[in-house]
C-alpha cells in the first residue's frame, strides 16, 4: 500500500524559505506513470496545486506560484522536495503530497493518495 | 478566486440525493477529466471520483459523477450522516503550459 508523509519544519521566518520534503514508501517513484504533487490548503480555506515533478525530474508549476516555487526528485531516496521562497503569512497552510496521474505528456489528472498533511506557519 | 466555481454550500436531509455542480472553461473541464475529492473535517483530501465518473475501488455506489461541456456534477444519493464533509472537483487546465485548477469547495450539511 502506497504512502506518502510530509515533513519539515513547521515554523517558518517571513521572507526565507520554505522547504518540505515528501517520503514515499510501498512503491517506487520512479514510475513512468505517475508525477508527484504538492497541493496546500490555508487555515479555512480551499486547496491550491503547488506544482507536480516527474521521475525525470521535469515539473509542472502553478503559474501564480512558479516564481517562488522549485519541486526536486531523488529517486535514490525515494522522495520529493518543495521550495518555497520569500514566504509570507499568506504561504501559512496545510502542506499536502500526493501521487498524481499521468495522462499523456501534457496533462496530468487526479491525486492518489494523499499524505496527512503538515501545517506550516509564516511568523513575522 | 478558484478558477472552478462551485456553490459553497448544500445539504440534504438523510436518505435524500443531492447535487454538487462544478463550473469550467473550455481549456480545463471542456477539455480534461474532472476528479472530486471528499475532505472529512480534519482529515486531508480523499479521492471520491476520477476521470469524470469513475469511483476508486471502496467508494460506495451512493457517490456517481457527470460531466456535460465545460460543467461538472457530483450526485450523492442515499445521504448519509458520514457524508457531512467538503467537497472538491479538480481538472487540469491546458492553458499557460498546463496546470490545475481546484474549485473553491463545497461544504455539504446532513440536516
Amino acid at each position: 500500500q502506497l504512502q506518502l508523509q510530509e515533513s519539515g519544519p513547521g515554523l517558518v521566518k517571513a521572507s526565507e524559505t520554505l522547504s518540505l520534503t515528501c517520503t514515499v514508501s510501498g512503491g517506487s517513484i520512479d514510475s513512468s506513470n505517475y508525477y508527484w504533487g504538492w497541493i496546500r490548503q490555508p487555515p479555512g480555506k480551499g486547496l491550491e496545486w503547488i506544482g507536480s515533478v516527474y521521475h525525470s525530474a521535469y515539473t509542472y508549476y502553478n503559474p501564480s506560484l512558479k516564481s517562488r516555487v522549485t519541486i526536486s526528485i531523488d529517486t535514490s531516496k525515494n522522495h520529493f522536495s518543495l521550495k518555497l521562497s520569500s514566504v509570507t503569512a499568506a504561504d501559512t497552510a496545510v502542506y499536502y503530497c500526493a501521487r498524481h496521474s499521468r495522462v499523456s505528456s501534457k496533462s496530468l489528472n487526479w491525486f492518489d493518495p494523499w499524505g496527512q498533511g503538515t501545517l506550516v506557519t509564516v511568523s513575522s | 478566486q478558484s478558477v472552478l466555481t462551485q456553490p459553497p454550500s448544500a445539504s440534504g436531509t438523510p436518505g435524500q440525493r443531492v447535487t454538487i455542480s462544478c463550473s469550467g472553461s473550455s481549456s480545463s473541464i471542456g477539455s480534461n477529466t474532472v476528479n472530486w475529492y471528499q475532505q472529512l473535517p480534519g482529515t486531508a483530501p480523499k479521492l471520491l471520483i476520477y476521470s469524470n465518473n469513475q469511483r476508486p475501488s471502496g467508494v460506495p455506489d451512493r457517490f456517481s459523477g457527470s460531466k456535460s461541456g465545460t460543467s461538472a456534477s457530483l450526485a450523492i444519493s442515499g445521504l448519509q450522516s458520514e457524508d457531512e464533509a467538503d467537497y472538491y472537483c479538480a481538472a487540469w487546465d491546458d492553458s499557460l503550459g498546463g496546470h490545475v485548477v481546484f474549485g473553491g469547495g463545497t461544504k455539504l450539511t446532513v440536516l
